[in-house]
């Protein structure tokens, strides 16, 4: 049974740095074709991917968000971790990680975590 | 900004069959690119329902479909019960501006 779950604080200030990290069991970021995602949600919003990193560390970013995301996994410690700097009022969101599903049918999650709430405000 | 365009919001009554487009283009679903779609229940995290546009996993009732066809895919639910009101996104790849995963604008299901 795969599961995940994110922690990070609840509350940032705008321009600081947000860092979430993704704790997972039941799966290995090493097996060939598995992947952890981040995606988030703003209160009564859709779904908006953020970023992935592959079992080969390779990584793909948001275009729109690039600049300001990096992604990195910890093998031994089962974890993936995001860092968004200069965040601001409008990264106000529901963050989730979620599993990539080694699959020939595209990439898409299969488990998700039950998401954490970040507000940014002052 | 999302470059799959949904329907706001769907309703239908119990027994009934509703359908939710998704909408892309040349660069995602028209390039070829296999549809996903998510039942987000509310409160809950999303919950995968489709996959490679038609595919069930396991546990996913038979009264949910999918399919594409050009720019288009689209979810169907048949035999509309009280447990689907809830929130739905497709989720394709987008080749265009590099590369990106794009999710739909979401249709929220209504049961009446």
């Amino acid at each position: 049974q795969i599961t995940l779950k994110e922690s990070g604080p609840t509350l940032v200030k705008p321009t600081q740095t947000l860092t979430l990290t993704c704790t997972f069991s039941g799966l290995s970021v090493t097996t060939n074709a598995v992947g952890v995602g981040w995606i988030r949600q703003p209160p009564g919003k859709a779904l908006e991917w953020l970023a992935l990193i592959y079992w080969d560390d390779d990584k793909r970013y948001s275009p729109s968000l690039k600049s300001r995301l990096t992604i990195t996994k910890d093998t031994s410690k089962n974890q993936v971790v995001l860092t968004m700097t200069n965040m601001d009022p409008v990264d106000t969101a529901t963050y989730y990680c979620a599993h990539r599903r080694p699959d020939s049918s595209g990439t898409y999650f299969d488990y998700w975590g039950q998401g954490t709430l970040v507000t940014v405000s002052s | 900004q999302s470059v799959l365009t949904q329907p706001p919001s769907v309703s239908g009554a119990p027994g009934q069959r509703v359908t939710i487009s998704c909408t892309g283009s040349s660069s995602n679903i028209g390039a070829g690119y296999d549809v996903h779609w998510y039942q987000q229940l509310p409160g809950t995290a999303p919950k995968l329902l489709i996959y490679g546009n038609n595919n069930r996993p396991s546990g996913v009732p038979d009264r949910f479909s999918g399919s594409k066809s050009g720019t288009s895919a689209s979810l169907a639910i048949s035999g509309l019960q009280a447990e689907d009101e809830a929130d739905y996104y497709c989720q394709s790849y987008d080749s265009s501006l590099g590369g990106s995963l794009v999710f739909g604008t979401g249709t929220e299901v209504t049961v009446l």
